[in-house]
Parts: C-alpha cells; structure tokens; sequence
C-alpha cells in the first residue's frame, strides 16, 4: 500500500543554518503530496502542498518541489529561526476513482529544534 | 470560511471513568472527518473516521469508539478509560472532493490518572 518515509529526528540546527527534511513516498497513481507542522501544545497546520510532479509548493519560507522521478518531497528553508522549532509532517494522499479524496496517509513526523 | 472546533482542549480523567470529546466543523457540508490520537513524542495514530451521517470505520480495535449524529459533529467515547489511553486527541476534517488535505482541530490533550 502506499507509504510515506521521513528522516528520523531530532533535528537541531543552529538560528540561520540551512533546513533538509527528506520525506520519500511510495503510491500507485499520482498522489497530491503535503508537509504539515505542529508547534508544541497546538494542532497540525498545513504548511505546504504539491499536486503534480515539479510543482513546487512554498510557505514561510519553507519549500518543496514534487520529485515523481525519485518519489520525494524534501522539506527545505534556506535559513531557519528559532520560532520554526516544531515537528513537520510529511502526507500524501490519492483521488479515488469517483473523484473523492483518500484519507491521509503520514509519515512519523521529524522534530526540529532550533537553537538561538 | 471554514472553521473546526474541538472541545475540551485539556481533561484529567480517572482510569475507569468514561470520555467524550466533541468536534464540530462550520462553513461547509458532508465534510470527511477523522479522529487522530498522538503519544507522546510519537507518531498519529487513525483511529476513526467518517464520510457521513452514521458512517464510522475503525482502523484500530480498541475501548474508544466515535459516533457522527449529524452532518458536522463528530464525537469520540470510551465507556471506561484505561491509563493507555491518555494521549493528544486531535479531529480533522476534509473537503470529499478535491485536493485540499486536512484541516485540524486545536487537539485535547487527555490524561489518564
């Protein structure tokens, strides 16, 4: 079935340092493809999306370009502050024949802190 | 626009003791709805969701169970609650049609004493 993969965390980067947080997926078809952060004590928020190959969704900063030919959708901002500390999610999700959406399907989350 | 609400954001519970938790989403109609529950420093867990009025699937067979009594509510229960059960509880809904992903709630975070 399908599948998201992230990179293990923790994650500790120093203010300014340069953010990768590699998500590979593995689906049949085209899936639309997210990445979702959660800030401590709070719900997940969507950060960015994707749905097609080489789109490239953007948000805060943060970037990621839909990758068909490596399954991809790495995660990356070019200098991180420390209000970025949180964990991200990496989530795909499929159209069902008929049209309706598929649940989400997520990847186990990478905690990223950011140290001033 | 749309908006999710869920209730309460933090409970304290007895282990035994039994549990609801509301979710209502406004601004839009048959929306998906899911229910979520994270560990502590872990993962999200499915544990319910529903594409309509009285239509709930399982993903984990466990003493919680959800109930969907109309279009934009969604509510999760345990008759008894177990230590196991403590955790963050979060509720989301989706469009059943398109490619917006998933909008969540704020989460409530429960504790099983």
């Amino acid at each position: 079935g399908d599948s998201v993969t992230q990179m293990e965390g923790p994650v500790t980067l120093s203010e300014e340092a340069f953010l990768t947080i590699n998500c590979t997926y593995t689906a049949t078809g085209y899936p639309s493809l997210f990445w979702y952060v959660q800030y401590p004590g709070e719900g997940l928020q969507l950060l960015l999306k994707a749905t097609k190959a080489d789109d490239k969704g953007s948000n805060k900063g943060f970037e990621a370009t839909y990758r068909k030919e490596t399954t991809s959708f790495h995660l990356e901002k070019g200098s991180v502050q420390v209000s970025d500390s949180a964990v991200y999610f990496c989530a795909l999700n499929q159209i069902n024949y008929g049209g309706s959406q598929g649940n989400l399907i997520f990847g186990k989350g990478t905690k990223l802190s950011v140290k001033p | 626009s749309q908006t999710i609400h869920q209730w309460p954001a933090t409970l304290v519970q007895p282990v035994g003791s039994p549990l609801s938790l509301e979710c209502t989403v406004e601004g839009t109609s048959n929306p998906n709805l899911y229910w979520y529950r994270q560990a502590a420093g872990r993962g999200l867990q499915l544990l319910f969701y529903s594409v309509g009025i009285g239509q709930i699937s399982s993903e984990v067979p466990q003493n919680l169970s959800a109930s969907r009594p109309q279009d934009r509510q969604f509510i999760l229960s345990s008759k008894k609650l177990l230590l196991s059960d403590s955790g963050f509880y979060l509720c989301a809904w989706q469009r059943d049609r398109g490619n917006y992903g998933y909008t969540f709630g704020s989460g409530t975070r429960l504790t099983v004493v």
